[in-house]
């Protein structure tokens, strides 16, 4: 299986704050990256998909960059609805794998 | 607007089988090019994918739970469903159901959760 690595496991940020959350793959992957946010007590919503491409619906905000096996999801200007956790996800195998998980706090 | 909806036993003891089922709406589960998945969430843990079957009914299982899994569609009703079979403390969890597709899959539509305790 292909394991994900984000970093880091949680940060604190303020309002408008840019905030950078990397994914690194035990292999390379291609583009086949996806970030999804989680907030407490909700089902996870997909962000980005193919690591640079923005949901339909989803603030221009949030930005996806990365190929191979290291991948970036940032937030440009940190909103206070953003507080949640995010995780990245690979399709590259068919046996699909998520990131341990990335917690983002209100400093 | 695709829905998905999770039902099932919410209280399972060890050794039982977990059985869930996802009522899809406002979407066809035979449209091709969608894959209709299973993932859990242990309380205060992260994502673990457990299967996917494809709409025309092909399965995909995480190897970790390969001899344990069964997921299945039924077109007539427009749902798909799990079962877990000799289930322990572990495998209690908020158990999701999505919809999965594109050539980069990805998990696009969600269903809220449905909790399942193991326990005695």
């Amino acid at each position: 299986d292909i394991q994900l690595t984000q970093s880091p496991s949680s940060l604190s940020a303020s309002v408008g704050d840019r905030v950078t959350i990397t994914c690194r793959a035990s292999q390379s992957m291609s583009i086949n990256l996806n970030w999804y946010q989680q907030k407490p007590g909700k089902a996870p919503k997909l962000l980005i998909y193919a690591a640079s491409s923005l949901q339909t619906g989803v603030p221009s905000r949030f930005s996806g960059s990365g190929s191979g096996a290291d991948f970036t999801l940032t937030i440009s200007s940190l909103q206070p609805e953003d507080f949640a956790t995010y995780y990245c996800q690979q399709s590259y195998r068919s046996w699909l794998t998520f990131g341990g998980g990335t917690k983002v706090e209100i400093k | 607007q695709l829905q998905l909806q999770e039902s099932g036993s919410g209280l399972v003891k060890p050794s039982q089988t977990l059985s869930l089922t996802c009522a899809v709406s406002g979407g066809s589960i035979s449209t091709a090019g969608h894959s209709w998945s299973w993932i859990r969430q242990p309380p205060g843990e992260g994502l673990e994918w457990i299967g996917y079957v494809s709409h025309s009914g092909n399965p995909y299982y995480n190897p970790s739970l390969k001899t344990r899994v069964t997921i299945s569609l039924d077109v007539s009703k427009n749902q798909f469903s799990l079962r877990l079979s000799s289930v322990t403390a572990a495998d209690t969890a908020l158990y999701y159901c999505a919809r999965l597709v594109g050539s980069t899959p990805r998990f696009d539509y969600w269903g809220q959760g449905a909790l399942v305790t193991v326990s005695s």
